[in-house]
């Protein structure tokens, strides 16, 4: 069964950079696009991220363009999210998410279990 | 951005009840290649969401038949024909044809 394992959130300060990483089980990694999707403390949902299979193309939520990276390593199976110039609205659970297709941003079909990060002095 | 809204906000059902969710976009969500590209994901109490309904009204792979979706353009709703304690949480719903936005969710628990 699909299997997706986030870590590395934690508490940063302000201004601050955290590296988050998703494993990737159960499916062929490297045939599908991936997202990062976050969601403030008792807030909705909020799109960050995607990248095609082949990490080709990358698109951002115009809240984090020129401050997040999104990357994958397609040889571990395994999915990043570089988040530099850290802000307290930023603090989130952050979730890795399954693509349903491989080069188009489409939908979400599974989801991580999500890692927090906190941005706080 | 495409803001998508839900009514209501919040829900309480008796269990066998039906429940219905109505969301609205500001925009078309109908692509000049015949698809709607509207969904429907359910977040249970201290777990990610979790998708039930693709493009307006394909149930995903293990989603019960008591969960169904309709409508068009910008009007689609959801329904659940029976609740059950199970179906407890926020229902989101979310639109792709742009950036991907979601509603505010609604929130439903049993009375």
């Amino acid at each position: 069964q699909v299997q997706l394992v986030e870590s590395g959130g934690g508490v940063v300060q302000p201004g601050g950079s955290l590296r988050l990483s998703c494993a990737a089980s159960g499916f062929t990694f490297s045939s599908y696009g991936m997202h990062w999707v976050r969601q403030a403390p008792g807030k909705g949902l909020e799109w960050v991220a995607f990248i095609r299979y082949d990490g080709s193309n990358k698109y951002y939520a115009d809240s984090v363009k020129g401050r997040f990276t999104i990357s994958r390593d397609n040889s571990k199976n395994t999915l990043y999210l570089q988040m530099n110039s850290l802000r307290a609205e930023d603090t989130a659970v952050y979730y890795c998410a399954k693509d349903h297709d491989k080069a188009v941003a489409t939908y979400f079909d599974y989801w991580g279990q999500g890692t927090l990060v906190t941005v706080s002095s | 951005d495409i803001v998508m809204t839900q009514t209501p906000l919040s829900l309480s059902v008796t269990p066998g009840q039906p429940a219905s969710i109505s969301c609205k976009s500001s925009q078309s969500l109908l692509h000049s290649d015949g698809k709607t590209y509207l969904y429907w994901y359910l977040q249970k109490p201290g777990q990610p969401p979790q998708l039930l309904i693709y493009e307006v009204s394909n149930r995903f792979s293990g989603v019960p038949d008591r969960f169904s979706g309709s409508g068009s353009g910008t009007d689609f709703t959801l329904k659940i024909s029976r609740v059950e304690a199970e179906d407890v949480g926020v229902y989101y719903c979310m639109q792709s044809i742009q950036p991907f936005t979601f509603g505010p969710g609604t929130k439903v628990d049993i009375k």
